[in-house]
């Protein structure tokens, strides 16, 4: 079935560090990649997605291309803040289907 | 604009007790989910409703959990008896386009459930 891989953490970086957080996926179709984050105390936010092969999501300074050759959607940033300290989740999701199909989720924490 | 409103916060019971969640989802979407999330995992979709019909309830286990959503805003989830794997976040969201794999889910800031 489908499902998504993402590295495991907690990640720990110092600010203005270059980020990266991996995610693979397995899929029998075609789906939107997203990645959402989960401040602490709050609900889960989309941060960005893409809906087709080599499409880029971006926002709040964060990126992520999606590459189908190696089904994959690594989310990058060139320079951390402490305020992106939180938990980021890779997911899945085909056009057809409102079913969300989350990765276990990385904590990051940023270091000041 | 007010997001998602999931009342307890937080709640500690003990196994065999029963238990509601509560959830009021954004103002005029029809569409809501409820994801349970377990420790160090990613949320996983437990019922979804488009207005006060359950469309897909595949993974909600009914021998003791039941959900409903009277009129069409708010839902309440429960769970009776309690187990101590239910342990978990129940993570309520809310959707404006029902069905629409392009529609962006915004979820509340969840329940957090223990069983003692």
């Amino acid at each position: 079935g489908d499902s998504v891989t993402q590295m495991e953490g907690p990640v720990t970086l110092s600010e203005e560090a270059f980020l990266t957080i991996n995610c693979t996926y397995t899929a029998t179709g075609y789906p939107s990649l997203f990645w959402y984050v989960q401040y602490p105390g709050e609900g889960l936010q989309l941060l960005l997605k893409a809906t087709k092969a080599d499409d880029k999501g971006s926002n709040k300074g964060f990126e992520a291309t999606y590459r189908k050759e190696t089904t994959s959607f690594h989310l990058e940033k060139g320079s951390v803040q402490v305020s992106d300290s939180a938990v980021y989740f890779c997911a899945l999701r085909y056009s057809s289907a409102s079913k969300i199909i989350f990765g276990s989720g990385t904590r990051l924490s940023i270091r000041p | 604009e007010a997001g998602v409103v999931q009342s307890p916060r937080y709640k500690i019971i003990e196994k065999k007790q029963p238990v509601a969640f509560w959830c009021n989802p954004i103002s005029g979407h029809n569409t809501l989910y409820w994801y349970r999330q377990n420790l160090g995992q990613g949320p996983e979709l437990l019922i979804r409703y488009e207005n006060e019909e359950a469309v897909d309830d595949s993974q909600l286990p009914k021998d003791r959990f039941s959900a409903e959503r009277l009129k069409g805003v708010d839902s309440t989830l429960k769970i009776q008896p309690a187990e101590l794997g239910d342990s978990a976040v129940y993570l309520c969201a809310s959707s404006l386009i029902s069905g629409a794999g392009t529609d962006t889910q915004y979820f509340g800031p969840g329940t957090r459930l223990t069983v003692l």
